[in-house]
């Protein structure tokens, strides 16, 4: 397909709602990868998907987040019980590991506001 | 583990001022190394990247970086910057195994 993908492009949501973000990879990219990006301040490391490994959870900031990526394709990223600190923009990326030296591809972004 | 280290988290130039962006990062093995750039409600996109051979690499829009590797370090050049450069520029470093780490970003802005 062109693209990574991602929606919704906004969300409003109110503290303690759940939201969920998905993003669509580039078709038969390997790698998958959720960034966050406040206002400000630089790329934060969520969570990767490479394959059929497990994912490195290691940026996750708390247990109220929580992503899954379904068929080594679309993923969805949760976040339970939503805080206004959890505004921030939400980014995807994919990347075909192995060739292009890993160069990722990103998406939109969704725009996420917590009232 | 790999962490990108960005000195500059905010320069101002004026138009035709030369650039340049620090860039150390921290891994004992073979590494892939990028600069990304986020110009104002765009997408982040690659500008350039090295692999292997030549270490000054030539990107986009008249940018070029530097590997050294005794220094670990990936700087990013410009000679001469202009209005149209404003953006955040990332670096970032990727190993064989495919994950990457991104430094925290450098906003440019460039006084026409």
């Amino acid at each position: 397909g062109a693209g990574v993908s991602q929606s919704p492009s906004n969300k409003v949501t109110e503290k303690g709602k759940d939201v969920e973000l998905r993003c669509d990879p580039i078709s038969g990219h390997t790698a998958l990868y959720w960034y966050r990006q406040s206002l400000g301040q630089g790329l934060e490391f969520l969570i990767y998907f490479q394959g059929n490994s497990a994912p490195d959870k290691s940026g996750l900031p708390s247990d109220r987040f929580s992503a899954e990526r379904t068929g080594g394709s679309v993923s969805t990223l949760t976040i339970q019980r939503t805080q206004q600190e959890d505004s921030a923009v939400y980014l995807c990326a994919s990347s075909l590991v192995g060739t292009d030296y890993n160069e990722q591809f990103f998406g939109p972004g969704t725009r996420l506001t917590v009232l | 583990a790999q962490s990108v280290s960005q000195h500059n988290h905010h320069v101002i130039l004026s138009e035709a001022a030369s650039l340049e962006l620090g860039c150390n990062y921290s891994y004992g093995g073979t590494v892939n190394l990028f600069w990304y750039v986020q110009y104002p409600g765009q997408h982040l996109q690659l500008l350039l990247k090295y692999f292997s051979g030549d270490p000054l690499v030539k990107g986009i829009k008249g940018f070029e970086a530097e590997f050294i590797k005794s220094k670990f370090s990936f700087n990013l050049r410009k000679p001469s910057v202009q209005w149209s450069d404003t953006a955040e520029y990332f670096c970032a470093v990727s190993t064989n195994a495919g994950k990457s780490t991104f430094g925290d970003g450098t906003t440019l802005t460039v006084k026409p």
